[in-house]
């Protein structure tokens, strides 16, 4: 089945520099990868998500990469603010056959002022 | 306002004592799915539904049961708890069809002694 693998596991960056948050899949046939932001307290709140027959998506300040030969995709969070310190996570998804999110094991993004 | 909303938030009960958590949604979605949140582990699938009457195992499914009698509300029951069901539990909801994003409650946190 597939497989969805995170890092880091904890990035700390100062106020203004920018994140990065990579993922790796292993199913080919996944091509519906959503980004969750966590508060503390709170459920996952999709912030972005990109679709396999597109490399890139910009929202902002966030942007997400997809490699699909290379099986990852990444998370870019630029300018950041303190108000970007959560919990992040990746997910991976076959769209239309399955609507299962599996999900990477999350990246604890803390933003220094 | 299109929300999930799960009780309780926090429970703490003893081993054995049947428990059923409550998820309702708001937004006439066909598909519900039930969550655990481990610490280094994600977000893992619990049990899924596609519709009424229709429900189907995740990846850990081993302890729980759900029901689906309606298209809002997706119950999980833990008919006798053990301790490994300690958990953050999180239902989310989302329409089917085209990579739609789901939605989730803001948690319930078990702790079963």
């Amino acid at each position: 089945g597939e497989n969805v693998e995170q890092h880091p596991s904890t990035l700390s960056v100062q106020e203004g520099d920018s994140a990065v948050i990579k993922c790796t899949y292993s199913d080919s046939a996944s091509n519906y990868f959503p980004w969750y932001k966590q508060e503390l307290g709170k459920g996952p709140q999709l912030i972005i998500d990109i679709r396999s027959n597109v490399g890139e998506k910009k929202d902002q300040r966030i942007a997400v990469t997809l490699n699909k030969t290379a099986k990852h995709f990444s998370l870019h969070i630029t300018e950041t603010q303190p108000e970007d310190s959560a919990v992040y996570f990746c997910a991976a998804s076959i769209m239309d056959s399955s609507y299962k999110l599996i999900f990477g094991s999350g990246t604890r993004l803390l933003v220094r002022p | 306002e299109a929300q999930v909303t799960q009780n309780p938030r926090y429970l703490i009960t003893v081993t054995g004592k049947k428990l059923t958590v409550t998820c309702s949604q708001n937004m006439n979605h066909e598909y519900m799915s039930w969550y655990r949140q481990d610490p280094g582990l994600g977000l893992r699938q619990i049990y899924y539904s596609m519709n009424v009457e229709v429900t189907d195992k995740g990846d850990v499914p081993e302890g729980y049961k759900v029901s689906r009698k309606e298209k809002r509300n997706f119950p999980l029951i833990l008919e006798s708890p053990s301790p490994n069901q300690t958990s953050l539990y999180f239902c989310a909801s989302n329409r089917v069809g085209g990579g739609q994003p789901q939605h989730f409650g803001d948690g319930t946190r078990l702790s079963i002694l």
